[in-house]
């Protein structure tokens, strides 16, 4: 069965240094992998996501996430944090089953320190 | 920008009752999902629908939860008898035909069971 991940349940960074929050994943097929972000009292926004080719993934706000297959790992980085960026950060794999469920890590929450 | 529409964003039911969570997907997508987060959790998937029919769903589905399309543009959630347990953000999320494809997340219906 696939899983996700996520270490560090919550993450605190001063504002303009790096974020760098961590995303192991099970598959037991190639996986298909994102990250999406949640404000408070707001729904889900896609990030990224990796599905095939280039292993360094370039989403929006500054956030880029590298799939390394060795490691079984997606961690998520941007250089420079902004004080926006704070907020619940999930990583998920698509389910390999035909419904296309996408089975979400228990999320990081980024605190960004003026 | 198209977008994923829920109603209502706050639902306040008492236990036992039936309540039905409406979602507008984004028009030309043909799988459809709903999630849930159980406050302080991660999102957990429940069900997805595709050529109106369920194609998975998961082992919270059980016999009180039913999905329908009534039409050519809503897509419902349906609890026959709420429990308190029942309590939780149920986000609706829709998406084209490849396992690849994105997922748009609505923003979320808050149930509340007392």
């Amino acid at each position: 069965a696939q899983s996700v991940t996520q270490l560090g349940s919550h993450v605190s960074v001063s504002e303009g240094a790096l974020v760098l929050l961590r995303c192991n994943y099970s598959s037991s097929v190639p996986p298909y992998l994102f990250w999406y972000v949640q404000y408070p009292n707001q729904g889900l926004q896609l990030l990224l996501k990796y599905t095939t080719g280039a292993t360094l993934v370039k989403g929006i706000n500054g956030f880029e996430a590298e799939f390394k297959k060795s490691e079984t790992s997606f961690h998520l980085t941007k250089p420079s944090a902004h004080m926006s960026d704070a907020a619940e950060y999930f990583c998920a794999v698509r389910g390999d089953t035909g419904g296309f469920k996408t089975i979400f890590g228990a999320g990081t929450r980024l605190f960004v320190k003026a | 920008e198209p977008e994923v529409t829920q109603t209502p964003s706050h639902q306040v039911t008492q236990m036992g009752q039936e309540v039905i969570l409406r979602c507008v997907p984004i028009s030309n997508h043909l799988y459809f999902y709903w999630y849930r987060q159980i406050l302080g959790q991660k999102v957990e998937f429940l069900v997805s629908f595709y050529n109106n029919e369920i194609s998975e769903k998961s082992e919270i589905f059980d016999d009180q939860f039913s999905v329908e399309r009534p039409d050519g543009s809503n897509f419902t959630l349906k609890i026959r008898s709420t429990k308190l347990e029942d309590s939780a953000m149920y986000f609706c999320a829709s998406s084209g035909w490849t396992s690849g494809d994105e997922q748009f997340f609505g923003p979320g219906t808050r149930l509340t069971v007392l």
